[in-house]
């Protein structure tokens, strides 16, 4: 069965600061996502990463990944307030003509001024 | 133009009890899934239809039954409500069943006492 480790699952950082969430996955896919949910929302479309190397980025977000390892980065550059959330990796494995994404269980960060 | 949008917001049932929650999908997209999110947690795979038709099933007991309609609008059922069940229910549509990115609606909060 296909996991999703995501870590740290709790993360307080002070504004300014630089930090780096991991999303390890156990078995073979080209493609994640990572989403943000702020309290008592719907998830938010962050990044679609669909190829060994991929990295995009958008203001002071970051995400990699790379499929060997099974490994995707978000990092985080000079964090402001406004990026406190939760942050959730989700890979897709696709069966016969389904897709499903499996999700990380969410690193909850706090940006302290 | 419109996005996911779901119904109820917000649902109070009780122990025993049956419910029906309500998915409209982007306008042209054929494809919804429903995903269940524990407090928490992140979210976890129900269902997928595409073309009215069942295309992938989560490891979920057989209380949980879902359809697509003509127009590609969707209900998740879920029978002899448990507590366990409260949560919140989102769903996500794309234009076909391997599409490149899911819009997610803002979910239902379901709550059974």
């Amino acid at each position: 069965e296909l996991k999703v480790e995501q870590n740290p699952l709790f993360l307080s950082m002070q504004e300014g600061k630089n930090y780096t969430i991991y999303c390890n996955y156990s078995t073979t896919s080209d493609r994640l996502y990572w989403y943000r949910q702020d309290p008592g929302k719907s998830l938010e479309s962050l990044f679609v990463l669909l190829s060994n190397g991929a990295v995009k980025q958008e203001g002071r977000l970051m995400a990699s990944l790379d499929t060997k390892a099974r490994l995707s980065t978000l990092h985080i550059t000079a964090a402001v307030h406004d990026l406190s959330a939760t942050y959730f990796c989700a890979v897709d494995i696709r069966q016969g003509g389904s897709e499903k994404l499996v999700f990380g269980k969410g690193t909850k960060l706090t940006v302290n001024p | 133009d419109a996005g996911v949008t779901q119904s109820p917001t917000h649902l109070i049932k009780t122990r025993g009890q049956q419910v029906t929650l309500r998915c409209s999908p982007i306008s042209g997209h054929k494809s919804v899934s429903w995903y269940q999110q524990v407090l928490g947690q992140g979210p976890q795979f129900i269902f997928q239809y595409y073309e009215k038709e069942e295309r992938g099933r989560g490891n979920f007991p057989d209380r949980f039954s879902a359809r697509q309609f003509p127009n590609y609008s969707s209900e998740l059922n879920v029978n002899a409500l448990l507590l366990g069940d409260s949560a919140l229910y989102l769903c996500a549509s794309s234009l076909w069943s391997r599409a490149e990115k899911l819009f997610f609606g803002s979910g239902t909060q379901l709550s059974v006492l």
